[in-house]
């Protein structure tokens, strides 16, 4: 295990196209987060899982975005109809069990969306 | 609700001189905080958590809930402290962490 793994690590796609982003976390983490970046700002939340359970979703997360984490390992995030403004560093990080063993995030090198 | 806030977007140190990145927090529950780095080409990684109360890299912070403060403190710099810093504050039954903006530290040799 290499820790948590995010693919593609760039994209670039012309407005109004959908991308979808995967993530695979680090295998016994039940938790995983995905935030997203822009220029100058510290990571913003966007939606977390616990095991396959989407339990918490920003409001930043617009109709247009979805994230699936169909049987609790990878996760996918898509964006529809990508807009100029979703142009950002989209991260994801995944997290162990509470209780020992628990050492906070892990995160993934991200994937670059340019939307042109 | 939550929120981190670093005052300083950039802090920039001379080499051996002692480093001080600042953290407040405002939060209504009992807090656990974090800080991050991001070195260059990096991705961002744990440098230390209030509760485990360790030194990593010869870096300390120490929770002030008087003062709702977190500081990173470090008493001299090294040229391979370079790097992003966020602050973070765990929250929540879900324990999603919210990030302040950052601050750049520039060591400068």
């Amino acid at each position: 295990d290499t820790g948590v793994s995010q693919d593609p690590r760039h994209k670039i796609t012309k407005r109004g196209q959908n991308v979808t982003f995967r993530c695979d976390p680090i295998s016994e983490h039940n938790r995983l987060y995905w935030y997203r970046q822009t220029l100058g700002q510290g990571p913003e939340f966007l939606t977390y899982f616990q095991n396959e359970a989407q339990l918490e979703k920003s409001r930043l997360l617009s109709d247009r975005f979805s994230a699936e984490r169909p049987k609790g390992s990878f996760s996918t995030l898509e964006i529809q109809r990508t807009e100029q403004g979703d142009s950002a560093m989209y991260l994801c990080a995944s997290r162990g069990p509470k209780g020992r063993g628990d050492y906070g995030y892990t995160f993934g090198s991200g994937t670059r969306l340019t939307v042109v | 609700a939550q929120r981190v806030t670093q005052p300083e977007k950039l802090l920039s140190v001379f080499k051996g001189a002692p480093v001080e990145l600042k953290c407040n927090y405002s939060y209504s529950g009992s807090p656990e905080l974090f800080w991050y780095v991001q070195y260059s080409r990096q991705r961002l990684q744990l440098l230390l958590r209030h509760i485990s109360r360790e030194s990593i890299k010869g870096f300390t912070a120490d929770l002030n809930k008087g003062e709702t403060s977190f500081h990173l403190k470090k008493p001299f710099a090294q040229d391979e402290d370079s790097a992003m810093y966020y602050c973070a504050l765990n929250s929540g039954g879900y324990q999603k962490v919210t990030f302040g903006t950052g601050t750049k530290l520039q060591v400068i040799p």
